[in-house]
C-alpha cells in the first residue's frame, strides 16, 4: 500500500521558535511536495524538490526552507515561526510522468 | 498564467439528485485528476484522467475529460449523505514532470 508519513498530527509551537516538519515516503518516488492549506485559499505551493539535494521554490517559499538528503524524506523547515504560519501543512509524493500524487495525512500547525 | 477554476465553489444540494461539478483549466494538458478532502483530513486520489475523452467511474461519481475545451467534470448521480466532502481538481502543467496546478476545491453538502 502506498504510503506518505508526515511526523506529526498536530503540532503547537512558539513564535520564533525553529520548527521541522517531517515527511517519509515509502514509494521511491522522484517527486515530493510541501503545500500549506488554509480556509478560502485551497492549496498553495510551498516547496518542491525532483531529486535528492534538489528543489525549487513553489509559490510562497518566505519564512520556509525544505531540506532532502534522502530521497524518500523531505523536510520542510520554518526558520522562525511566527502566527500568520498557523496552517495546515500537507506533504504529497509522486513519480515522473503521469502520475497523481499522493498526500500525506496533514500537520496542523498552530503557532502561539 | 496558468489558471484551473472550479465552479461552483460550494454546492448544497438534497440526497437523491444529480448535479455536476466544472474543472475549466487554461493551460495545455492532457492530464488531470480529481481528490476528495474530507474535514480535517489529508486529499486522497480519486480519479485519474490521461487523455481527451477518458471518462472513470467510481460509485455514483463519474469524471469526464475534454482536453480540447480543457475542460473537465466530475457528476455525482443520486447523491448520498457520505460524498459530502471538498473536491479538487489539479491539472499538470506541460513540459513539467512535478508541477500540478490546483483549483480552488468544491465544498459539496448532501442534506438527508
Amino acid at each position: 500500500d502506498v504510503k506518505v508519513t508526515q511526523s506529526s498530527r498536530y503540532l503547537v509551537k512558539r513564535t520564533g521558535e525553529k520548527v521541522f516538519l517531517e515527511c517519509v515516503q515509502d514509494m521511491d518516488h522522484e517527486n515530493m511536495f510541501w503545500y500549506r492549506q488554509d480556509p478560502g485559499l485551497g492549496l498553495r505551493l510551498i516547496y518542491f524538490s525532483y531529486d535528492v539535494k534538489m528543489k525549487e521554490k513553489g509559490d510562497i517559499p518566505e519564512g520556509y526552507s525544505v531540506s532532502r538528503e534522502k530521497k524518500e524524506r523531505f523536510s520542510l523547515i520554518l526558520e522562525s515561526a511566527s502566527t500568520n504560519q498557523t496552517s495546515m501543512y500537507l506533504c504529497a509524493s509522486r513519480r515522473q510522468g503521469l502520475a497523481e500524487a499522493f498526500f500525506g495525512q496533514g500537520t496542523r500547525l498552530t503557532v502561539v | 498564467e496558468l489558471k484551473v477554476e472550479q465552479n461552483p465553489l460550494f454546492l448544497s444540494m438534497q440526497e437523491g439528485k444529480n448535479y455536476t461539478i466544472y474543472c475549466n483549466y487554461s493551460t495545455t494538458s492532457d492530464r488531470l485528476y480529481w481528490y476528495r478532502q474530507d474535514p480535517g483530513k489529508s486529499l486522497e486520489s480519486l480519479f485519474v484522467l490521461l487523455s481527451n475523452g477518458a471518462v472513470k467511474q467510481e460509485g455514483r461519481l463519474m469524471a469526464s475529460l475534454d482536453t480540447k475545451a480543457r475542460l473537465s467534470t466530475l457528476h455525482i448521480t443520486a447523491a448520498v449523505h457520505d460524498l459530502s466532502a471538498t473536491y479538487f481538481c489539479a491539472v499538470d502543467v506541460m513540459d513539467s514532470n512535478y508541477q500540478l496546478i490546483w483549483g480552488a476545491g468544491t465544498k459539496l453538502i448532501i442534506k438527508p
